[in-house]
């Protein structure tokens, strides 16, 4: 059982660059989430997505964007890559939005020069 | 708007110690609150779970606590090892999507 599945691991972009991150899991859960982590900080939320075609902004939505159009697959796409989006992003996933665990994947670091 | 506080923020403590981490929410209307334990450069995984109706829940060595009318939460480690350092993070669902506010979490150094 994989879980929750996130690639690359790492990467390091240039300012401007464009990238797509990566998040799968195999769980049929219909919510997943997108945060950010930046050191010594807790987790803020991106972007969400409450099933297939279902998406909506979170926190700190700005410099991304995201599409759901299957159950497993959430991606993550950077346009125009800056220094401050530099951190580790975390995909989730929860079969329900109230009373459900929420498991995470291991993380992308990203570092943009 | 939710806001999740822990405190301290770090905690070092010799091996065997029990000890106690604090987390508090200012919104007491929350379905759940969850506990993680973060490795450096690691992802988060689940400790605990705790549902609004419950005040306890246990795992092995740990045992994590839930006072909604005060917007607190503990979670004990008991008989603390050198592998339970790591980054121990609460978090509550904000609404009815399970979008989670994080607190900033506590860095536990178990010294042997």
């Amino acid at each position: 059982n994989a879980g929750v599945t996130q690639t690359p691991k790492f990467r390091i972009l240039k300012i401007g660059q464009s990238m797509t991150l990566q998040c799968t899991q195999d769980m049929n859960h219909n919510y997943m989430y997108w945060y950010r982590q930046d050191p010594g900080m807790g987790l803020k939320l991106i972007y969400y997505s409450v099933g297939a075609g279902i998406t909506d902004k979170g926190e700190v939505p700005n410099g991304y964007n995201v599409s759901r159009s299957t159950t497993e697959d959430f991606p993550l796409r950077l346009e125009l890559a800056a220094p401050s989006q530099t951190s580790v992003y975390f995909c989730a996933s929860t079969s329900s939005g109230r009373a459900e665990e929420q498991f995470f994947g291991p993380g992308t670091r990203l570092t943009v020069l | 708007k939710q806001e999740v506080t822990q405190i301290p923020a770090a905690l070092s403590v010799p091996e065997g110690e029990n000890l106690v981490l604090n987390c508090s929410f200012t919104d007491s209307a929350i379905y759940n609150l969850q506990w993680f334990r973060q490795d450096p450069g690691k992802g988060l995984t689940s400790l605990l779970l705790i549902q609004s109706s419950q005040r306890e829940q246990t795992s092995g060595r740990l045992n994590a606590s839930l006072d909604k009318s005060s917007g607190r939460s503990t979670l004990y480690i008991a008989a603390s090892q050198p592998g339970d350092s790591a980054t121990y993070l609460c978090a509550v669902p904000s609404g009815n999507t399970g979008k989670l506010i994080f607190g900033q979490g506590t860095t536990l150094q178990v010294k042997p």
